[in-house]
Order: structure tokens, then sequence, then C-alpha cells
């Protein structure tokens, strides 16, 4: 089975503008979840998905959005980029997303300078 | 809210000696423990997870853990470790909030 992929792997931004990440979840599983890791702050949650529908986010601004599709691929966006979005962001999936192993991507590093 | 604490951020450790990371976490219910491990530039790579029953636990690469819910502990450990087990390694609870929380990381160094 594949995995969880993650695209694009690297991106670089600048201030102001607006960026979408998409994460393909392995076949069969309908969770998804994203996280951002930063140096600083480490592993956050940021938001996760089941069959479409926004369950649970995390303490995060405004600015940064997600949504799932039907087939279960999720995107998440972030607007008006800011430099303390430079991250790591790590998309996990699982089955149901309830007391289950969740499967990290490669994550996409995002660089605003 | 359920939360993690991995009181080492870095641990430096003869290729060949034994490993143990400590992971202290914070649940009012029996949580759903994980262990998972990134290399530079890479995802986080499952090791093992408890979710009940027997409270030693068994992963990959020779990895094994211990669930204490008396003493809210869930410690990894390796008895001989190789060059390649140099990486980051995270502990995480999760709750039935659809997320999990991660501690702050320990990174491992091996010296040869």
């Amino acid at each position: 089975k594949a995995g969880v992929t993650q695209t694009p792997r690297y991106l670089i931004k600048t201030r102001g503008q607006q960026v979408t990440l998409s994460c393909s979840p392995i076949s069969g599983h309908r969770s998804v979840s994203w996280y951002q890791q930063t140096p600083g702050q480490g592993l956050q949650f940021l938001f996760e998905y089941f069959s479409e529908t926004q369950r649970n986010k995390g303490n995060f601004p405004g600015r940064f959005s997600g949504r799932q599709f039907s087939n279960s691929r999720s995107e998440m966006n972030v607007s008006t980029l800011e430099l303390g979005d430079s991250a790591l962001y790590l998309c996990a999936s699982s089955t149901t997303g309830t007391k289950e192993t969740q499967y990290f991507g490669p994550g996409t590093r995002l660089l605003v300078l | 809210a359920q939360s993690v604490t991995q009181p080492d951020i870095h641990i430096t450790v003869s290729e060949g000696a034994s490993l143990e990371l400590r992971c202290n976490y914070s649940y009012g219910a029996t949580p759903y423990l994980f262990w998972y491990v990134q290399s530079p530039g890479q995802g986080l790579q499952l090791l093992l997870k408890y979710f009940s029953g027997d409270t030693l636990v068994q992963g990959i690469k020779g990895f094994e853990a211990e669930f204490k819910r008396s003493q809210s502990s869930f410690n990894l450990r390796k008895p001989s470790v190789h060059w390649s087990d140099a990486a980051e390694y995270f502990c995480a609870v999760g709750a039935n909030d659809y997320k999990l929380s991660f501690g702050a990381g320990t990174t491992v160094t091996v010296r040869a």
C-alpha cells in the first residue's frame, strides 16, 4: 500500500502571499490530520477531517484553514503568510481517527521570506 | 486536556550501549500512547503504541516501551543502540478528540 503523500515537498513564499498544501491519505483511510512542526513550538495540531467534516481544530489563527474532499484527499491553506509560518507541515491519516495509529507523510517544508 | 513531557532534550549514547528515553503524560482516563521517530528532513515513523492490555509493548527496530499507570510514564528502551538509531524521538498521547499531543522530543546522538 502506498503511504501518505504530500505535495509539494518544498515551498518558498514571501510574506503576505497565500499557500495551499495537499495531502493524499493511505488508500481506505478517511481521517486526515495536519500538524505544524517548528523548532520553537514543536509539533502542534492544526485540524482533523473525517468524511469532509472538520472534527477538531487546534489553536491557530483563522489564516489557517483546511478542507477534505470526497476521495479523502485534504488540502490546507494559509493566507497572508507571516515569517513565523515557516515550518514543516505534516499530514497524517488513519482509518477513522479514533483509537488507532496515525501514519505520517514526509511533510511539506515551507519557507516564508 | 492531555499533555506529554519528555524531560531529556538530548541524549548521547555509545554504539552498543543501552538507551532509555523518558516520557510522562497527563490525561485523566486511559491514554493511547505512541512513540515516533524522525530522521532529519523526514516525517514521523511509528515505533510502537499502547492502547490496552500488556503494559510492555514491543516495536520495530528492537525498541520496547513500558506503560506504568502509577507513574504516568511510557519510557522507551533499546538494549543495544546502533548508529542508525541517531534521530529525534517523540512521545505522543491520544485521547478521544481525534488529535495527538506530542512531547518536545529527545534527540539521540550515537557515538562510535
